[in-house]
């Protein structure tokens, strides 16, 4: 089975600062990638994804994610964090031969600090 | 717009009780998902379906049960609540992401808020 590991469930970071938001899978194969965010008391948006074409995504809000296949990695990043971006994200794999199976993280709550 | 719904968005029972809760959606997609959210443990499949009376169970699936009786509407069900099944219950479907790569998206309902006395 799929593992998706997210480093540190929480993350605070000033605003105006450089957002970095840890994901590794664990799969001998490249899986579909992908980044959700969830707004307090809401449901789960879609951020970006990773579908084996630009290895670096750019997604809503300023948000991007660079798939690196030697560190098993896709790490998201914003290089100046808003007040708005004050959420909790979550990073999810599809293996590309199920099409329809997806795995996720525990999730990364983000603090922006005025 | 998927166009999921989910009912009812928040409820309170007690231990005992049966509880349903619907996840309706209005584009026809094959594939719907019933996942819960708990602090500390992100989101854990339950059930799935991927078709009209075709279902699956999922990494947490004891003590839940689904129907698919049309399309549309993907039912969980908890034939006895218990306090550890209070929890956010999220449904979703898979559709395609488009660009030809093959891979799909999950498209999130808004949540119900189950809390279990």
């Amino acid at each position: 089975a799929q593992s998706v590991t997210q480093l540190g469930s929480h993350v605070s970071v000033s605003e105006g600062a450089l957002v970095l938001l840890r994901c590794n899978y664990s799969s001998s194969v490249p899986p579909y990638l992908f980044w959700y965010v969830q707004y307090p008391n809401q449901g789960l948006q879609l951020l970006l994804k990773y579908t084996s074409a630009a290895t670096l995504v750019k997604g809503i809000n300023g948000f991007e994610a660079e798939f690196k296949k030697s560190e098993t990695s896709f790490h998201l990043t914003k290089p100046s964090a808003h007040m708005s971006d004050a959420a909790e994200y979550f990073c999810a794999v599809s293996p590309p031969n199920t099409g329809n199976q997806f795995y996720f993280g525990t999730g990364t709550s983000l603090t922006v600090i005025p | 717009d998927a166009g999921i719904t989910q009912s009812p968005r928040h409820k309170v029972t007690e231990t005992g009780t049966p509880v349903t809760l619907r996840c309706h959606q209005t584009e026809n997609h094959r594939y719907m998902y019933w996942y819960r959210q708990d602090p500390g443990h992100g989101l854990r499949l339950i059930h799935y379906s991927y078709g009209v009376k075709d279902t699956d169970k999922g990494e947490v699936s004891d003590g839940y049960s689904v129907s698919r009786s049309k399309t549309e509407d993907f039912l969980l069900t908890l034939e006895s609540a218990t306090s550890s099944q209070t929890s956010v219950y999220f449904c979703a479907i898979s559709e395609s992401s488009g660009g030809g790569s093959g891979a799909n998206v999950l498209t999130f309902g808004a949540g119900s808020r189950l809390t279990v006395l």
